[in-house]
């Protein structure tokens, strides 16, 4: 049972343009929300996160949306940078349980010159 | 920023021998460390919380026996793959959490291959 789910494994995109990566989730009582890079035999690097008592968090080039009532998350990059590249995992954790975070199944994100 | 140092990068095993793996928190402490499991494009699979002080608290399928885990001091969490197999090779990343709005920071993870 995927509680997180990021439905696009890959994702291409033009230098410049702007990247869309979407995120779902089931479990209605997760209550903060997290965005992760990772490059290949790496581990993750921490993006941008939001609490679920908001709904738009901006850093610089990313800017993650949360729609509670869709259960829908998305991270923009805006412009797309060729250094961008990399594989995205959205992940929900729920504050006070354990601290336990539920990671996506994550997108490839291709920068296209 | 917080690091967490993971150690070692990649290690190659035989079957049946035991392998250890480290993460630290270097610049802060953790009472609360996670172990991840990767397969290839896979998603990061949790596989236990590293409780300082106490015993680790285990996901549903994943063999305590066989994956043991210590958290003895507030920035050092160990992972040891006993009697390991084939079918253990794997990615394995671990994380700790800083303070509450910093977010989850990783080790840059153990690339285990038991041959």
């Amino acid at each position: 049972d995927q509680q997180v789910k990021q439905n696009s494994p890959s994702l291409s995109v033009q230098e410049g343009r702007i990247s869309i990566l979407n995120c779902d989730y089931t479990n209605s009582m997760f209550d903060y929300f997290l965005w992760y890079k990772k490059y290949p035999a790496e581990g993750p690097t921490f993006l941008i996160s939001i609490s679920s008592i908001k709904d738009k968090n901006e850093d610089g080039r990313f800017t993650v949306f949360l729609n509670k009532s869709a259960k829908h998350l998305s991270l923009h990059i805006v412009p797309s940078q060729p250094g961008d590249s990399a594989v995205y995992f959205c992940a929900a954790s729920l504050l006070g349980a354990g601290d336990k975070i539920i990671f996506g199944k994550g997108t490839r994100l291709h920068i296209l010159p | 920023g917080a690091v967490v140092s993971q150690h070692p990068s990649w290690v190659i095993c035989k079957s049946g021998t035991s392998v250890k793996i480290e993460c630290r928190s270097l610049d802060f402490q953790a009472t609360t460390m996670f172990w991840y499991r990767q397969f290839p494009k896979q998603s990061l699979m949790l596989m236990a919380t590293s409780n300082e002080g106490s015993k680790a608290t285990y996901e549903q399928g994943v063999e305590k026996d066989k994956f043991l885990i210590n958290h003895a001091s507030l920035t050092l969490s160990t992972l040891t793959v006993t009697s390991a197999h084939p079918e253990d090779s794997s990615f394995y990343i671990c994380s700790a959490r800083a303070t509450e709005n910093y977010g989850y920071t990783f080790g840059s993870g153990t690339r285990l291959t038991v041959v």
